[in-house]
């Protein structure tokens, strides 16, 4: 089955400093890959996504993400970290063999200090 | 806005009852998906529709059924409720074709059902 880990449940990040959230991947097959965003009492927000190309995915609020192969991989990333970054991230792979549904991991909570 | 309606936003019933939840999907999108979220179990896919079909099921308990109508939107209904199905529930939904689509999924803000 597709699956993706997040391997912390919380990362802290003082404003202004890089950020980065952990995704592995377990597919057979391409990896369709997406980065989703949940603040508080609202529903998922889509940030970005790796379907082919390069490696090195560009998506919303400035965030970023890498997807490496080697390393079964798929990082979010930001240069620059903002309070109103705060919220729970998920990562998830498309399991083709479930309609294409989304497979998530179990989020990573993200809080930025001022 | 992600133009993914859903109805109610909270729902508070007693166990042993029946309720119905309702999703509209973006203009457009044939494909709607079901999932659950809860602290133990976490985000989890239950069922899957497209263009009044289903399609794929998912983690989705005999006492869950859904459909979606030929206006496209779709309900979830839960049954013989029960504590443990206190969660919040979304809707989502994506583009024309689900198997040659690279789209990505968007999300209803979600029903909170919340089992005394």
């Amino acid at each position: 089955a597709q699956s993706v880990a997040q391997p912390e449940d919380q990362v802290n990040v003082a404003e202004g400093n890089p950020l980065t959230v952990k995704c592995t991947y377990s597919v057979s097959g391409n990896p369709y890959l997406f980065w989703y965003v949940q603040y508080p009492n609202r529903g998922l927000q889509f940030l970005l996504k790796y379907i082919t190309g390069d490696n090195l995915v560009k998506g919303s609020y400035g965030f970023e993400a890498e997807f490496n192969k080697s390393q079964t991989s798929f990082h979010l990333k930001k240069p620059s970290a903002l309070v109103s970054d705060s919220a729970l991230y998920f990562c998830a792979v498309r399991d083709e063999n479930s309609g294409y549904a989304l497979n998530f991991g179990k989020g990573t909570s993200l809080l930025v200090t001022p | 806005d992600s133009g993914v309606t859903q109805t109610p936003k909270h729902l508070i019933t007693a166990t042993g009852q029946r309720v119905t939840l309702r999703c509209s999907p973006r203009s457009g999108d044939l494909s709607v998906y079901w999932y659950q979220q809860s602290l133990d179990q976490g985000l989890q896919f239950l069922i899957q529709y497209y263009n009044g079909e289903e399609r794929a099921k998912g983690n989705i308990l005999e006492r869950f059924s859904a459909q979606q109508f030929p206006d496209l939107h779709s309900e979830l209904n839960l049954s013989s409720l029960e504590l443990g199905d206190s969660a919040l529930y979304f809707c989502a939904s994506s583009g024309p074709s689900p198997q040659k689509s690279r789209n990505e999924q968007f999300f209803g803000p979600g029903t909170r059902l919340t089992v005394l």
